[in-house]
């Protein structure tokens, strides 16, 4: 167990639909990424924030938005649902971002999102 | 822009032997750490191994070790005595961990699937 914790696990949804998806990072850490994993392929790098602050971009959609709130938790929003949305997001969180830092990422167990 | 590239999509070894996954990184940065997760069928990510940059001994984790070139920016995999569990996706990734604008930034290869076969 990482200690991050991402619901739901599972979502059918239809095209043209929004959903959100939920991130509680470990205890302590500032730092929560966002990533997706299309079918059998690799972690495209969504967005990161950092103690609540936008960090850095990736290649995320206009139609995706995230946001970090005061009690670290994030949500990663995605409206106007393709076909091509389906996928496994991946939400990970870090303590800082440098400094005294092992720089590992702590991964939930994703959320798999099915557009139909 | 840092960068990471793991030129073998897919490979295969067989039990109880070795295989070495490749990967390089491109990164303008002093200050970063170099990683290897393992994707098992699960999908669940979980770190193998973790490199300091500043570190030039290589990491080792039981059977698993690396062969960082720091100046060849290679970062290589070596998984001994493979086992069937070892069956995955595996993932090379940077994070900068300089104090500067990039500080915190992650960057994730393409993976190699690797297939342990008995």
């Amino acid at each position: 167990d990482s200690g991050v914790t991402q619901t739901p696990k599972h979502l059918i949804t239809a095209t043209g639909q929004r959903v959100t998806l939920r991130c509680s990072p470990r205890s302590g850490d500032l730092s929560v990424y966002w990533y997706q994993q299309s079918l059998d392929q690799g972690l495209q790098f969504l967005i990161q924030y950092y103690n609540g602050e936008e960090r850095a971009k990736g290649n995320i959609l206009e139609r995706f938005s995230a946001q970090q709130f005061p009690d670290l938790h994030s949500e990663l929003n995605l409206s106007s649902l393709e076909l091509g949305d389906s996928a496994l997001y991946f939400c990970a969180s870090s303590p800082r971002l440098a400094g005294e830092n092992t720089g590992e990422l702590f991964f939930g167990e994703g959320s798999r999102l099915t557009v139909l | 822009a840092q960068t990471v590239t793991q030129s073998q999509p897919e490979m295969s070894v067989q039990e109880a032997e070795t295989v070495t996954l490749s990967c390089t990184y491109d990164t303008s940065e002093n200050n970063y750490y170099l990683f290897w997760y393992k994707q098992p069928p699960s999908r669940q990510m979980i770190l193998v191994i973790r490199q300091e940059a500043y570190k030039q001994q290589n990491a080792t984790e039981n059977r698993f070790s690396v062969n960082f070139q720091k100046a060849a920016k290679s970062f290589s995999l070596k998984i001994s005595d493979s086992q069937l569990g070892d069956t995955a996706m595996y993932f090379c990734a940077f994070m900068n961990l300089s104090f500067n604008t990039n500080a915190g930034k992650s960057t994730f290869g393409d993976g190699t699937t690797l297939t342990v076969k008995p």
